[in-house]
């Protein structure tokens, strides 16, 4: 069970290209997250999405695009990469909660994306 | 003013000692709490969850919960140096899709 997988592990991007991280989950869970890590700022959330289907903005959105493909798969896109975006970047899943009394929000990280904008 | 505010450290102490890492926040509609564990160039990983008010117990990890106050609080017993990691608070109202995180405390233990 290998939980969720982000790839690629390491990126080096000039400043204007674009590209796209990967993530993928086998764990059955219907939400999915992005979030960037940067020193002294914990993880603020790029996007969700809540289910297959569905996405929406978290709390730093502007540069970046996502694709839900399927219930297991969640795409970050940089369209025009800039040095702001440099930081590590993981994701997360979570088994949405049938009833309020199974009501868990534990999200499950993948190992991260370590991206750099030159 | 953030949400939840956690003191960033960093934080070193022996081995042995008990570490008391704690976090406030704003919200009074947080009802789960999480601590999660982040070892350097690694995912965040869930240590400890607990919904409410009250103390929950692992090993040598405590959780505690103090909903009038507004803090949560994470002890470790009897420290050991492979629990040097950054610590990070988290929380949500019931029903929410989203975690609110804190900013993460780095913590080392010295053998």
């Amino acid at each position: 069970n290998a939980g969720v997988t982000q790839t690629p592990k390491f990126q080096v991007l000039k400043t204007g290209q674009s590209m796209t991280l990967q993530c993928a989950q086998d764990m059955n869970h219907n939400s999915m997250y992005w979030y960037r890590q940067d020193p002294g700022m914990g993880l603020r959330l790029i996007y969700y999405s809540a289910s297959e289907g569905t996405t929406d903005k978290g709390e730093v959105p502007n540069g970046y695009n996502v694709s839900r493909l399927n219930k297991r798969e969640f795409s970050l896109r940089l369209e025009s990469a800039a040095p702001s975006q440099t930081s590590v970047y993981f994701c997360a899943s979570r088994r949405h909660p049938l009833t309020v009394t199974l009501a868990k929000n534990i999200q499950y990280f993948g190992a991260g994306t370590r991206l750099s904008v030159l | 003013q953030k949400e939840v505010e956690q003191d960033p450290g960093p934080l070193s102490v022996p081995e042995g000692a008990i570490v008391s890492l704690n976090c406030t926040y704003s919200n009074s509609a947080f009802q789960y709490f999480m601590w999660y564990r982040q070892y350097s160039r690694k995912g965040p990983e869930l240590l400890m969850y607990t919904y409410s008010s009250g103390n929950k117990e692992d090993g040598r990890f405590t959780a505690q919960v103090d909903k009038s106050s507004k803090y949560i609080s994470l002890f470790i017993r009897d420290s050991q140096p492979s629990d040097s990691a950054t610590y990070l608070c988290a929380m949500s109202r019931t029903g929410a899709q989203k975690l609110v995180f804190g900013q993460g405390t780095r913590l080392t233990i010295n053998p």
